[in-house]
């Protein structure tokens, strides 16, 4: 299975420190993506990160792939108490017709506290 | 506002009984794509499409199925609901100039 596993399984941070999740995975990927989901809400895309790069930024998030050690992890910089979700890992094949497919992990509860 | 409607947002259904999940998009999205979410267990999918006319079974495909006549709409039917399938529905889209999945808000469904 292709499907993100990430750690911690829940995090609980101050408010203004900085929260690192890492995701891995098993097997050769085209892309690899991270979604937030609120409580009871859908999941919002966060970032993407091809195969051939090894680190990307988007405004306090950074993500860093490692192909060799089949590894990423999600930076999020001086934590807000609105960062309060979960956080989802997705490696995402390409299946052909322009799409591609995405197993999710069972996600990090980042709780940050004001 | 471009996205993903989905519905119900919420059904309580009898063991038993035939529902049907809409999901429809107005992004002319290629793919669509449905996913229920349990406790423990993250999200799996149930069944995709990659284009209109075409479907394809995912991880957990048993009791449901799915069809896509159009680019817009991409219905999950349970043609006879058990216990099991009590869990949040998501459906999403995805297409090639796009960066990541787009998904509903969900159908919490409850089969008693």
């Amino acid at each position: 299975s292709q499907q993100g596993e990430e750690d911690p399984q829940a995090l609980s941070i101050q408010e203004g420190e900085n929260a690192t999740m890492n995701c891995s995975y098993k097997t050769s990927i085209n892309n690899l993506q991270w979604y937030r989901q609120n409580s009871g809400r859908g999941l919002v895309h966060l970032i993407l990160i091809r195969s051939n790069e090894r680190e990307k930024h988007s405004g306090r998030l950074r993500v860093t792939l490692d192909t060799s050690k089949k590894s990423s992890s999600l930076l999020i910089t001086a934590s807000r108490a609105a960062d309060t979700a979960s956080y989802f890992c997705a490696p995402g094949q390409y299946s052909g017709a322009g799409s591609y497919q995405l197993t999710f992990g069972k996600g990090t509860k980042l709780s940050v506290i004001p | 506002i471009a996205g993903i409607t989905q519905a119900p947002t919420s059904q309580i259904l009898a063991a038993g009984r035939r529902m049907t999940l809409r999901c429809t998009q107005d992004m002319r999205h290629n793919a669509m794509y449905w996913y229920r979410q349990d406790l423990g267990l993250g999200l799996r999918l149930i069944h995709y499409s990659n284009t209109a006319g075409t479907t394809g079974k995912g991880e957990v495909p048993d009791g449901y199925s799915v069809s896509r006549a159009n680019t817009d709409d991409f219905p999950l039917t349970l043609a006879s609901a058990v216990p099991s399938q009590t869990s949040v529905y998501f459906c999403a889209s995805s297409d090639e100039g796009a960066d990541g999945y787009t998904f509903g808000s969900g159908t919490r469904l409850t089969v008693v």
